[in-house]
């Protein structure tokens, strides 16, 4: 799997955006972008996955540079129910072989009133 | 479907004793991943199965960490001796396939304490 760095920690207002970086240089032909996002007292949960461009959905959008070595997932608007924890993740679909998935300890976001 | 279920949701018990937690996948999900979250190493993988088979284990910190899945409903990790280090919170999660484009579905958790 390609190694990923992110930032331990960031902090916000509530109504701002929030961008949080990924960066992942040895990414693979092959492999996707996968961000999941943990709740306090709660397992994690997938929000957003995409290959390149820009990707979005109800939660989260993701921008994905051409030269696809990093990634950023962007939050409009935090609420304070954003607090999480969001996991950067890169690697390939259906990988039977070697097989590994670890979350490390992704980038806590604290958003405050 | 209910999700991935776990149980208990919290242990405490003593060094040296046996733990035993549980997790009940989703219905049709073939793979069923174990992982063990800390402030200090943050989410790791531990296990997982493919077809209640085995497939990686090298995330095992060691012997006394044990998995078992007897049948597709239903898995096991067993920490005999528990060591105070061994205090985390274990996730279950299950999916369909196993590539990291596959969305894992996790549990609630279950929160260890050794004292």
């Amino acid at each position: 799997l390609a190694k990923t760095t992110q930032p331990i920690s960031m902090d916000s207002y509530e109504g701002q955006e929030v961008n949080i970086t990924c960066s992942h240089n040895n990414i693979a032909t092959n492999d996707y972008i996968t961000w999941y996002q943990q709740f306090p007292s709660q397992g994690p949960r997938f929000i957003i996955q995409g290959y390149k461009t820009k990707v979005t959905n109800e939660v989260a959008s993701l921008f994905i540079p051409a030269d696809r070595k990093s990634s950023t997932l962007s939050l409009p608007r935090v609420s304070l129910s954003d607090t999480a924890v969001y996991y950067c993740l890169v690697g390939a679909s259906n990988s039977n072989s070697g097989y590994a998935l670890n979350f490390g300890k992704g980038t806590s976001l604290l958003v405050t009133p | 479907d209910a999700g991935v279920i776990q149980s208990p949701r919290h242990e405490v018990t003593e060094m040296g004793q046996e733990v035993t937690l549980r997790c009940k996948p989703i219905s049709g999900h073939d793979y069923l991943f174990w992982y063990r979250q800390t402030m200090m190493r943050g989410l790791e993988l531990l296990i997982y199965f493919n077809n209640n088979v085995p497939i990686d284990d090298s995330g095992m910190p060691e012997d006394r960490f044990s998995a078992k899945m007897p049948n597709a409903s239903f898995s096991t990790l067993k920490i005999q001796p528990s060591e105070p280090r061994d205090s985390a919170v274990y996730f279950c999660a299950s999916s369909l396939l196993a590539g990291t484009t596959d969305e894992q579905f996790f549990g609630p958790g279950t929160r260890l304490t050794v004292l």
